[in-house]
């Protein structure tokens, strides 16, 4: 399996402003993914980072707010906008490679906004 | 509608007595379903996997899942829980060919010694 890291690990962050996460894989995967687990709750999935396009949201969840990049086929980042108490959560990415059918996750990043 | 529900939120066993957890799915054709596993300080960990084939599918740490497509269900057991084991359990359908993955709510396992 990949092996996956985040950063930052956990950060605290006061509202109006933004933070942008970095996921980096070590090795060249097919699909990366960003997902969010509020607190005591499952998780979520936000969006598909698509390289060399723009991401496909899902459901509830907006390019706006939560920017997406992925330059190559190692890293993304996601950035979480103009942030508000509500977007406290651990945010997670994971990974999966083509015919794996598996996914692997990171160790998330534990966001807490004031 | 897809969708995964795990009846049980919190579970406390004993050290050494059995574990079944419940899952069970909602989904139109034959379902990808996994187990993982999300304990503090390490992060989910793939259990198992079932796609096809035997329905009773072995995974690591010692765990087994059945798929029964009667009962839509697809239940994670264990012979002999160990206090390692306290964690969070989640059971997760994968959507098609999307690769997009829908997480049950989860199971909170409490071990007592």
């Amino acid at each position: 399996s990949a092996v996956i890291s985040q950063k930052p690990s956990r950060d605290i962050c006061q509202r109006g402003t933004s933070l942008t996460i970095q996921c980096q894989v070590d090795s060249q995967v097919t699909m990366m993914f960003w997902y969010r687990q509020q607190p005591g709750q499952s998780l979520t999935l936000i969006a598909t980072a698509n390289q060399g396009s723009e991401a496909t949201y899902e459901s509830g969840f907006v390019i706006d707010k939560f920017p997406i990049s992925r330059p190559n086929l190692t890293f993304s980042t996601l950035t979480v906008s103009n942030m508000s108490p509500e977007d406290s959560s651990i945010y997670l990415c994971s990974v999966e490679s083509r015919g794996s059918d598996e996914q692997y996750f990171g160790p998330g990043t534990r966001l807490t906004v004031t | 509608a897809q969708s995964v529900t795990q009846p049980d939120i919190h579970i406390t066993v004993s050290e050494g007595a059995s574990l079944e957890l419940r899952c069970n799915y909602s989904y139109g054709a034959t379902p990808y379903l996994f187990w993982y596993v999300q304990s503090p300080g390490q992060g989910l960990q793939l259990l198992l996997k079932y796609f096809s084939g035997d329905t009773l599918v072995q995974g690591i740490k010692g765990f087994e899942a059945e798929f029964k497509r009667s009962q839509s269900s697809f239940n994670l057991r264990k012979p002999s829980v160990h206090w390692s084991d306290a964690a969070e359990y989640f059971c997760v359908l994968r959507s098609g060919g999307y690769n997009k993955l829908i997480f049950g709510a989860g199971t909170r396992l409490a071990v007592h010694p």
